[in-house]
């Protein structure tokens, strides 16, 4: 039962593009959603998230956005840098202490 | 900046032993948790552990599966019987209360 969808594996964008990694769930719900990025052998690095009640919270180089009708949110990430190769996970939770779900993942390549 | 510490980063085993995965989570964090991930899949919730009692736990939690906070800073994680599809990435996460989870960088059990 995949409650969290991220559609593509993968993506490769251009360094100082916009990135655009996409996330659709399932759970209605769900109250707060995040993402978070990995390195091979590392846990799971907070980036940004976001309550339902809002449809956008930007921090730095980093927006979230949520269609609550759609159920489906997506994280822009610009310009891209090189650092920014990861997998990038979206993650969706009820309460503030409840389980994270998590997507699949999308393996971000930034190409300089 | 506080950290969810995790050792052995790496451990052997051999199929039917026991092994115990160790956290240190962060000193003033309330819920703590165990997520694994096996290779090429995505972040899997095991338990959630909140007043020295397991809150929430999946169905991969099953009997060979337990946690203990021994000595109220160390959490840990037994497996009884190490079987081959146990081998994944198991990361520790601990929560204060309210979506501020942290991860822990992970122990990658390799069951021989």
């Amino acid at each position: 039962d995949q409650q969290v969808k991220q559609n593509s594996p993968s993506l490769s964008v251009q360094e100082g593009r916009i990135s655009i990694l996409n996330c659709d769930y399932t759970n209605s719900m769900f109250d707060y959603f995040l993402w978070y990025k990995k390195y091979p052998a590392e846990g799971p690095t907070f980036l940004i998230s976001i309550s339902s009640i809002k449809d956008k919270n930007e921090d730095g180089r980093f927006t979230v956005f949520l269609n609550k009708s759609a159920k489906h949110l997506s994280l822009h990430i610009v310009p891209s840098q090189p650092g920014d190769s990861a997998v990038y996970f979206c993650a969706a939770s009820g309460l503030g202490n409840e389980k994270l779900t998590f997507g699949t993942g999308t393996r971000l390549t930034i190409i300089p | 900046e506080p950290e969810v510490t995790q050792t052995p980063s790496h451990q052997v085993t051999q199929m039917g032993q026991e092994v115990i995965l160790r956290c240190v989570p962060i000193s003033n964090h309330l819920y703590f948790y165990w997520y694994r991930q096996i290779l090429g899949q995505k972040v899997e919730f095991l338990v959630s552990f909140y007043n020295n009692e397991i809150s929430e736990k999946s169905e991969i939690f099953d009997d060979q599966f337990s946690v203990e906070r021994p000595d109220g800073s160390n959490f840990t994680l037994k497996i009884r019987s190490t079987k081959l599809e146990d081998s994944a990435m198991y990361f520790c996460a601990s929560n204060p209360s309210n979506y501020g989870y942290t991860f822990g960088s992970g122990t990658r059990l390799t069951v021989v």
